[in-house]
Parts: structure tokens; C-alpha cells; sequence
């Protein structure tokens, strides 16, 4: 079975500065891997996705990701943070049928 | 505007009450699903519908119930079995049936807490 590892629960950055936020999957072949934003008290908006082709993916917000097959990776990341980017961030892969599995989360909070 | 709509944002039961979360979608999706959410530990999947009058558990279906007689509802009954229900509760809904590549478009949740 696929499981989905987000190995950083906070992270605080200083707004304008870059971000990186951290992801790992274990599935034995090419997964779909998604990132999704959710902010308190309301459900969870897509972030950007990756099927095939190009690695380096870009998505709304001015959030890209990059995946890296041989690390088992898709982070994510921003060059400049505004403050309106403070929420919680899932990754999260789907491996057949329509089930997606998500991972526990990383909290960002945005330094003014 | 198109999207999925969850009722009620607040719910409080009492212990060993039934109760009934909503969920509706204008998206003319085939896909439909109930996420549990706790702090810390992300979304875990209650059941999933890929089509109208058929429903699947997901990996934490114990205690709930579901139905899906329309293609835009798929309501979520929490029963008195269910031992530790207070959570946020999300609903979703993907365009097309056995693809996890498709996108799922979340509702803003209902809260629910056990007195």
C-alpha cells in the first residue's frame, strides 16, 4: 500500500523568504502526487499535481514542486512567502482506483 | 457558482445519538467521499461512492454510515457505535470513477462535537 510521509509538523518562515516544504511516498511504481492548502476551519484546495512528463510542476499561488523519483520525493516550494500563505499543507498520492492517500500535514506560519 | 456545499458547519451531538451530515455537489461529479480530519494526523477516508446505489469502506469506516441514491448527495451518518467522533469531517468529489489522478474538490467541512 502507498503511505505519504511529511516529516516537518511546523515550520515558520519570515515573509519574502523562500520556502520549502518537505514530501516522501512509498509506492512501488510512477504514483500521482498531489499538494494540497487548507486553511483553519475550511476544506482543502489543490495546489498543483503530477501525472507524468515534466518533473518540475508548477501550480497557483506561485507554488511549484519537484519530483524526484530516485528520492521518493515532492517537495514543495515558493521563493518569496506573503503572509497569506500561513495554513496547513498536505501532500498527498494516488495510487490506483480513486483513493488518494494524504499526509499528516505541515503547519506554516508566516514571520511579519 | 459550482461546487460541494457541507450542513452544518457546528454540530453537537450527545453521546449515543445518531447523526447526519450533508453533503451536495453541483459539479456533476460520479465520485464522492467522507474524510475524518484530527490534528495531526491528516485525512483518513471513511467511504467513497463511484456511482449511484454503490459505496465502498475506506480505511476507517467503523461506526459510520453513508447512502448515495442521487449522484449529488451522499450524506454521512455518524452512529452511537462510533467511539470517539469528534473530529472535522470533509467531504469531496472527483469527476471521474477509478482515477486517482483526478483532482478531488473539497467542501469547507462540518465540526462535530460530542457532548
Amino acid at each position: 500500500a502507498q503511505s505519504v510521509t511529511q516529516p516537518d509538523i511546523h515550520i515558520t518562515v519570515s515573509e519574502g523568504a523562500s520556502l520549502e516544504l518537505r514530501c516522501n511516498y512509498s509506492y512501488g511504481a510512477t504514483p500521482y502526487l498531489f499538494w494540497y492548502v487548507q486553511s483553519p476551519g475550511q476544506g482543502l484546495q489543490l495546489l498543483l499535481k503530477y501525472f507524468s512528463g515534466d518533473t518540475l510542476v508548477q501550480g497557483i499561488k506561485g507554488f511549484e514542486a519537484e519530483f524526484k523519483r530516485s528520492q521518493s520525493s515532492f517537495n514543495l516550494r515558493k521563493p518569496s512567502v506573503h503572509w497569506s500563505d500561513a495554513a496547513e499543507y498536505f501532500c498527498a498520492v494516488g495510487a490506483g482506483g480513486n483513493k488518494l492517500t494524504f499526509g499528516t500535514g505541515t503547519q506554516l506560519k508566516v514571520e511579519l | 457558482d459550482g461546487g460541494i456545499t457541507q450542513s452544518p458547519k457546528y454540530l453537537f451531538r450527545k453521546e449515543g445519538q445518531n447523526v447526519t451530515l450533508s453533503c451536495e455537489q453541483n459539479l456533476n461529479h460520479d465520485a464522492m467521499y467522507w474524510y475524518r480530519q484530527d490534528p495531526g494526523q491528516g485525512l483518513r477516508l471513511i467511504y467513497y461512492s463511484q456511482i449511484v446505489n454503490d459505496f465502498q469502506k475506506g480505511d476507517i469506516a467503523e461506526g459510520y454510515s453513508v447512502s448515495r441514491e442521487k449522484k449529488e448527495s451522499f450524506p454521512l451518518t455518524v452512529t452511537s457505535a462510533q467511539k470517539n467522533p469528534t473530529a472535522f469531517y470533509l467531504c469531496a468529489s472527483s469527476r471521474e470513477t477509478g482515477q486517482s489522478r483526478d483532482e478531488q474538490f473539497f467542501g469547507p467541512g462540518t465540526r462535530l462535537t460530542v457532548l
